[in-house]
């Protein structure tokens, strides 16, 4: 069965700081896709970044990293000088097919990025 | 704005009631899919249409079902509603050329449907 856990239901940080959000998942498929998504307050989800399971490679994109370690199962997601419009909830999800049907998504960590 | 739509925005009805949600997506998109998201289950697969035909089915319960039309647009039947139900119903599409590269699905606004 496949599993992703986030628990870290919710985080706190003052403007500018740093936060990682943590992810592991569980899958017995060699080949999957992992996936990070933001919902902000107006409720939409906005797509930030895929993994596949055969690119280790961390990723940059800006203020955003990702650190994908198979040898953990986990793909954390940092924001760095956060912002206050960082503030949503983060979901992390997991496919173990590349359209994306079987997403099995984790329960979600709500960021609050205070003033 | 990420081109998908759904309508209604809010659904309040009543236990037992039926109620059709409707889903535009992304212009060109040949897939669609449906999620549920509730407090106690968080974000659910329910079903994926693939240009008119079924092509994948999550967690969705046999009160509901779906439906993709020629002109691609989706609909989800609920039916025998029941307060479980009361949730967030989102629609999502995608491209599947694009899909191939970067996985991202466009989801739309969502439906929130309060049964009571």
């Amino acid at each position: 069965a496949q599993k992703v856990t986030q628990a870290q239901t919710e985080i706190s940080v003052v403007e500018k700081e740093d936060v990682t959000l943590d992810c592991v998942y569980e899958t017995r498929d060699t080949t999957y896709y992992l996936f990070w998504y933001k919902q902000p307050p107006s409720g939409e989800l906005v797509f930030l970044i895929r993994r596949n399971s055969f690119d280790e490679q961390n990723e940059i994109s800006g203020r955003y990293s990702w650190n994908f370690q198979k040898s953990t199962s986990s793909f954390n997601f940092t924001i760095t000088a956060s912002q206050v419009v960082d503030s949503a909830v983060y979901f992390c999800a997991l496919s173990t097919n590349n359209y994306g049907q079987n997403f099995v998504f984790g329960p979600g960590t709500r960021l609050s990025v205070l003033p | 704005d990420s081109g998908v739509t759904q309508t209604p925005k809010h659904l309040i009805t009543a236990t037992g009631q039926r109620v059709t949600l409707r889903c535009s997506p992304r212009s060109g998109d040949l897939s669609v899919y449906w999620y549920q998201q509730s407090l106690d289950q968080g974000l659910q697969f329910l079903i994926q249409y693939y240009n008119g035909e079924e092509r994948a089915k999550g967690n969705i319960l046999e009160r509901f079902s779906a439906q993709q039309f020629p002109d691609l647009h989706s609909e989800l039947n609920l039916s025998s509603l029941e307060l479980g139900d009361s949730a967030l119903y989102f629609c999502a599409s995608s491209d599947p050329g694009r899909a191939l590269n970067t996985g991202e699905l466009f989801f739309g606004e969502g439906s929130r449907l309060t049964v009571l």
